[in-house]
């Protein structure tokens, strides 16, 4: 069954610094995956996608993932943190035909001054 | 956001109660899709619809959850009869794509008592 992994519930971040949020995933076949963000009492928006070409992949408000093919990961990065990049992140995977994604557990970034 | 307008965005109803959540989509989807997200659950795919068909339901939880898609313009889930552990955020989302992108609306908040 495809699925993906967020092993992280929350990750911490001094503004500034680098993030990562972590992703891992299992599929069997070439995957389609996605990271959105949730912010407080507001539906899912859409971070980017990797569905083939470039390993590195760049999305809305800075953001970037690097599609790790030996690794089966998926981890989206973002080079200067800001505070208002403190949200709820989540990996999805597209699994089987029409669009249906499944979605990780999600992790709750927290940016501090 | 605009794309996907959902109501009631909170409801507060009694156990055995009917439901009813709705949901606006823009036009040109091809795809639209019922999520349902709890603490406990994370989300969970209900059901999907393409070009109005109901393609898949597994997800839909009990025979007292119901979905229709009767034109390209709206859907609506329906729980009859309510229980509280039915309380939850549900979101409509949208494809417009073959992609896998998602445009979710803002949610309904369902609290049952």
């Amino acid at each position: 069954a495809q699925s993906v992994a967020q092993p992280e519930d929350q990750v911490n971040v001094a503004e500034g610094n680098p993030l990562t949020v972590k992703c891992t995933y299992s599929v069997s076949g070439n995957p389609y995956l996605f990271w959105y963000v949730q912010y407080p009492n507001r539906g899912l928006q859409f971070l980017l996608k990797y569905i083939t070409g470039d390993n590195l992949v760049k999305g809305s408000y800075g953001f970037e993932a690097e599609f790790n093919k030996s690794q089966t990961s998926f981890h989206l990065k973002k080079p200067s943190a800001l505070v208002s990049d403190s949200a709820l992140y989540f990996c999805a995977v597209r699994t089987g035909g029409g669009n249906k994604l499944t979605f990780g557990t999600g992790t709750q970034l927290k940016v501090e001054l | 956001d605009a794309g996907v307008i959902q109501s009631p965005r909170h409801e507060v109803t009694e156990m055995g109660q009917e439901v009813t959540l709705r949901c606006k989509p823009i036009s040109g989807h091809n795809s639209l899709f019922w999520y349902r997200q709890t603490m406990m659950r994370g989300l969970e795919l209900l059901i999907y619809f393409n070009n109005n068909v109901p393609i898949d339901d597994s997800g839909m939880p009990e025979d007292r959850f119901s979905a229709k898609m009767p034109n390209a313009s709206f859907s609506t889930l329906k729980i009859q009869p309510s229980e509280p552990r039915d309380s939850a955020v549900y979101f409509c989302a949208i494809s417009l794509s073959g992609t896998g992108e998602l445009f979710f609306g803002e949610g309904s908040r369902l609290t049952v008592l």
